[in-house]
């Protein structure tokens, strides 16, 4: 069945730019219907939409994230990665990377998550 | 783009029912039926529950079932059972002119 998994560093300076990538398996990145989103968590906290990209590169982001995230996509390599730039301590949290039916609006699967955490 | 409204905590006896709120505004869970529902074990990634506000997907309990009125959704759960202790986020479509998806802020549901 369909997986996906974070990867990345866990620990990211201030200032500096957070990088991340999903791979996916058990199925093709270039499915037509498809998105792939990344939803994040603050620790204790609730979830927040990063934002999604088709396999053709046309993206959706979450506006109040907008000037910072860039996401693309590898389909040569079944993965799409996240790029979240100027980072403070508010941008430490789990990081999941998830397919995302965009016309209905759902989130499924999901991978398992990586905590990133922003600190000197 | 503010995040859905949803009660912090909920309770209930196993056997009993529950149903949580998430409530948002005429821009977005009261223009679109597209809410979903995710539920969230400790340390785990959300699992979709319910989506098109009342769909369940395949391997899905039908203890579980959601429903919309105005601009409020809401999950219930029916014959509570233990392994339901868990945290739920609603999720709506916010509208096309900014694009928008957007949670609430979770209810943690104990099982008594």
């Amino acid at each position: 069945q369909l997986q996906l998994q974070e990867s990345g560093p866990g620990l990211v300076k201030p200032s500096e730019t957070l990088s991340l990538t999903c791979t996916v398996s058990g199925g093709s990145i270039s499915s037509s219907s498809y998105y792939w989103g990344w939803i994040r968590q603050p620790p204790g906290k609730g979830l927040e939409w990063i934002g999604s990209i088709y396999y053709s590169g046309s993206t959706y982001y979450n506006p109040s994230l907008k000037s910072r995230v860039t996401i693309s996509v590898d389909t040569s390599k079944n993965q799409f990665s996240l790029k979240l730039s100027s980072v403070t301590a508010a941008d430490t949290a789990v990081y999941y990377c998830a397919r995302h039916n965009l016309p209905l609006n759902w989130f499924d699967p999901w991978g398992q998550g990586t905590l990133v955490t922003v600190s000197s | 783009q503010s995040a859905l409204t949803q009660p912090a905590s909920v309770s209930g006896s196993p056997g009993q029912s529950i149903t949580i709120s998430c409530t948002g505004t005429s821009s977005d869970v009261g223009s679109y039926n597209l809410v979903s529902w995710y539920q969230q074990h400790p340390g785990k990634a959300p699992k979709l529950m319910i989506y098109e506000v009342s769909k369940r997907p395949s391997g899905v309990s039908n203890r579980f079932s959601g429903s919309k009125s105005g601009n409020t959704a809401s999950l219930t759960i029916s014959g509570l059972q233990a392994e339901d202790e868990a945290d739920y986020y609603c999720c709506s479509y916010a509208g096309s002119s900014t694009f928008g998806v957007v949670f609430g802020g979770g209810t943690k549901l104990t099982v008594l």
